[in-house]
């Protein structure tokens, strides 16, 4: 299984920041995702990452808001940008393993915006 | 449409009781595959089975066992003798690999709260 590390684990933002999360892999991974958790709510996918090619973003998330980057087999990042108050959410990167079904989840990053 | 339905927004059991969370799904794909994750408090989540369209056979791992029925479109999961430590949000979620998408439909969750 993949172990997979997540940066920062939480964090409190002012409103109008960003804030940049870095997800990190053990192995090589062809597919990470990213998932928004809001308070008292199921996960729901931003966007798809694989690398060397552009995130495909989920419909009601756009690149401008929540920029991604997969430079690598092992590492991805998303930035919650101009946050808002409703962007206080629990952030989860998951990849897909060598078997197609396959997830595993990071720990997840924890944010809150005031 | 949801593709995975939790009915069950919250439930509350005492110690030792036995609970069953409900999980119904929808897909068209011949090949899916579907899991159970539990999220304590602490907010991570913990990966607790899967099981792919094909293998309908039901599968126990301690006190924790689980019921595939294709028939019903439903993956129901039962706790046996529940413990205080079993208290957490616990989703349901599908994958449909068919698609070329490899990324998960959760459910919305149902909350479990067992009471010493």
């Amino acid at each position: 299984s993949a172990v997979i590390s997540q940066k920062p684990s939480r964090d409190i933002c002012q409103r109008g920041t960003s804030l940049t999360i870095q997800c990190q892999v053990d192995s090589q991974v062809t597919m990470m995702f990213w998932y928004r958790q809001q308070p008292g709510q199921s996960l729901t996918l931003i966007a798809t990452a694989n690398q060397g090619s552009e995130a495909t973003y989920e419909s009601g998330f756009v690149i401008d808001k929540f920029p991604i980057s997969r430079p690598n087999l092992t590492f991805s990042t998303l930035t919650v940008s101009n946050m808002s108050p409703e962007d206080s959410s629990i952030y989860l990167c998951s990849v897909s393993g060598t078997a197609i079904y396959e997830q595993y989840f990071g720990p997840g990053t924890r944010l809150t915006v005031t | 449409a949801q593709k995975v339905t939790q009915a069950q927004t919250e439930i509350s059991v005492v110690e030792k009781e036995d609970v069953t969370l409900d999980c119904v799904y929808e897909t068209r794909d011949t090949t899916y595959y579907l899991f159970w994750y539990k999220q304590p408090p602490s907010g991570e989540l913990v990966f607790l089975i899967r099981r792919n369209s094909f293998d309908e056979q039901n599968e126990i791992s301690g006190r924790y066992s689980w019921n595939f029925q294709k028939s019903t479109s439903s993956f129901n999961f039962t706790i046996t003798a529940s413990q205080v430590v079993d208290s957490a949000v616990y989703f349901c979620a599908l994958s449909e690999p068919g698609t070329g998408a490899n990324n998960l439909f959760f459910g919305t969750g149902t909350r479990l709260t067992v009471i010493p």
